[in-house]
């Protein structure tokens, strides 16, 4: 059974960080394309960065370009995200993401990781 | 980056058979093709249709995916209570190596 389990969220204030964690199990990480993409409480899917099996390619969004890294240990099983100076609108639920091959689509997510920045 | 155009809500009473549609900008749908994913209060998203329109396994066959020039639509027949939920499409932007997904649609179940 393909399974992805987030954690490492929490509150954090502005310009802060913090990493999140994607653990992955029931299939084999390295041949396959991750994601991250948040969600706003209450609304709707904002993609936040991809990852290939390799780590050759890597990809982010607009509003997180420069100040998110993401990275994967595959020998972990692990996908993360480091996120620094951080900003109150980046208050969201963090999923991970698993890729179809080809590209197809977003097969499997986690339950999500809460990460709320307050002032 | 540019979004995905979804209508905010639609409502359709039980049995019957609903349709939504998601617009894309430029030629992104009619290039690269739509997914679509169901979310249900308080879980995390579910793919229902890739890119290729087609079902992943244990999908339903009362969810059918199609596009027509750059419009990409979900039909949901024999509506059941459980459909209940928003609706999301997603592409996969090649200009800016991204996936876009539209607002999402509200699905109610009369």
């Amino acid at each position: 059974e393909v399974r992805l389990v987030e954690s490492g969220g929490g509150l954090v204030q502005p310009g802060g960080s913090l990493r999140l964690s994607c653990e992955a199990s029931g299939f084999t990480l390295s041949s396959f394309s991750m994601n991250w993409v948040r969600q706003t409480p209450g609304k709707g899917l904002e993609w936040v960065s991809y990852i290939s099996g390799s780590s050759y390619n890597i990809y982010y969004g607009d509003s997180v370009k420069g100040r998110f890294t993401i990275s994967r240990d595959n020998a972990k099983n692990s996908v993360y995200l480091q996120m620094d100076s951080l900003r109150v609108e980046d208050t969201a639920v963090y999923f991970c993401a698993r890729e179809t091959n080809w590209g197809l689509g977003l097969d499997f997510w986690g339950q999500g990781a809460l990460v709320t920045v307050f002032s | 980056q540019a979004g995905l155009t979804q209508l905010p809500s639609v409502s359709a009473a039980l049995g019957q058979t609903a349709t939504l549609t998601c617009t894309g900008y430029g030629d992104i749908i009619a290039v690269k093709g739509a997914t679509w994913l169901q979310q249900r209060q308080g879980l995390p998203p579910r793919l229902l249709s890739s890119r290729n329109d087609k079902r992943p396994s244990g999908i339903s066959e009362r969810f059918s995916a199609s596009r027509s020039g750059n419009t990409a639509s979900l039909t949901i027949s024999g509506l059941q209570a459980e459909d209940e939920a928003t609706y999301y499409c997603s592409s996969w932007d090649t200009n800016f190596n991204a996936w876009v997904f539209g607002g999402g649609t509200r699905l109610s179940v009369l």
